[in-house]
């Protein structure tokens, strides 16, 4: 099956500093990405929408300037968490859509770990 | 917009029984595609079995099986000849075929299953 990474896998950092995180499909081209955080023993929810060469569609209450989202090539899609704080401690996960229809098959990269300091 | 609810927040079951998970659904669209991710331990998230709305066959996948009921917009996953390493927490998710390829998953609360030896 398709493969998706994610890099880092864990992070901790200062607060105020900021992190970026990659999301990557290894053997397709994903026009479209998407950007998820994942509570303990709670569902994902849905950040943000990734579209290679345009600009991320943020969920309602996403801060787009906190969040950073760049999908610059078909393969690659990144997250910045910019000046994060404690709060912003999460398990940060992205997929990848195989095609450009709906029918498309989604694949979900390991997740990344962060902890704010 | 569509509702995806699983109002079981823990189930278990002993090794070799079968298990079934319930998750009903709300929609104005015809058609969709249903899912049952298993988030094990490690968190990376993984399909489990997908079913397309149009297919009145229930989607089977070796010891897991779905019993789709569309005019109930039910849609629960059995496992059968469960295993240690079907622990994990269980989300279904539902998808509309529309929208192309930024349609998003919507994801159910989740159910922790544990398996007793």
């Amino acid at each position: 099956g398709a493969v998706v990474s994610q890099h880092p896998s864990w992070v901790i950092c200062k607060s105020g500093t900021s992190v970026k995180i990659e999301c990557r499909s290894l053997d397709f081209q994903a026009t479209t990405m998407f950007w998820y955080r994942q509570f303990p023993k709670q569902s994902l929810m849905l950040m943000a929408t990734s579209n290679e060469g345009s600009k991320a569609t943020y969920e309602q209450g996403v801060e787009k300037d906190k969040f950073l989202i760049n999908h610059a090539s078909l393969t690659l899609s990144t997250l910045t968490v910019t000046s994060a704080h404690p709060e912003d401690s999460s398990f940060y996960i992205c997929s990848a859509r195989d095609g450009t229809s709906g029918r498309g098959r989604e694949f979900f990269g390991p997740g990344t770990r962060l902890t704010v300091l | 917009a569509q509702t995806v609810t699983q109002s079981q927040p823990e189930m278990s079951v002993q090794e070799a029984e079968t298990v079934t998970l319930s998750c009903t659904y709300d929609t104005s669209e015809s058609d969709y595609y249903l899912f049952w991710y298993k988030q094990p331990p490690s968190r990376q998230m993984i399909l489990v079995i997908r079913q397309e709305a149009y297919k009145q066959q229930n989607a089977t996948e070796n010891r897991f099986s779905v019993n789709f009921q569309k005019a109930a917009k039910s849609f629960s996953l059995k496992i059968s000849d469960s295993q240690l390493g079907d622990a994990a927490m269980y989300f279904c998710a539902y998808r509309s075929a529309r929208g192309g390829a930024n349609s998003k998953l919507t994801f159910g609360k989740g159910i922790t299953l544990s398996v007793r030896p």
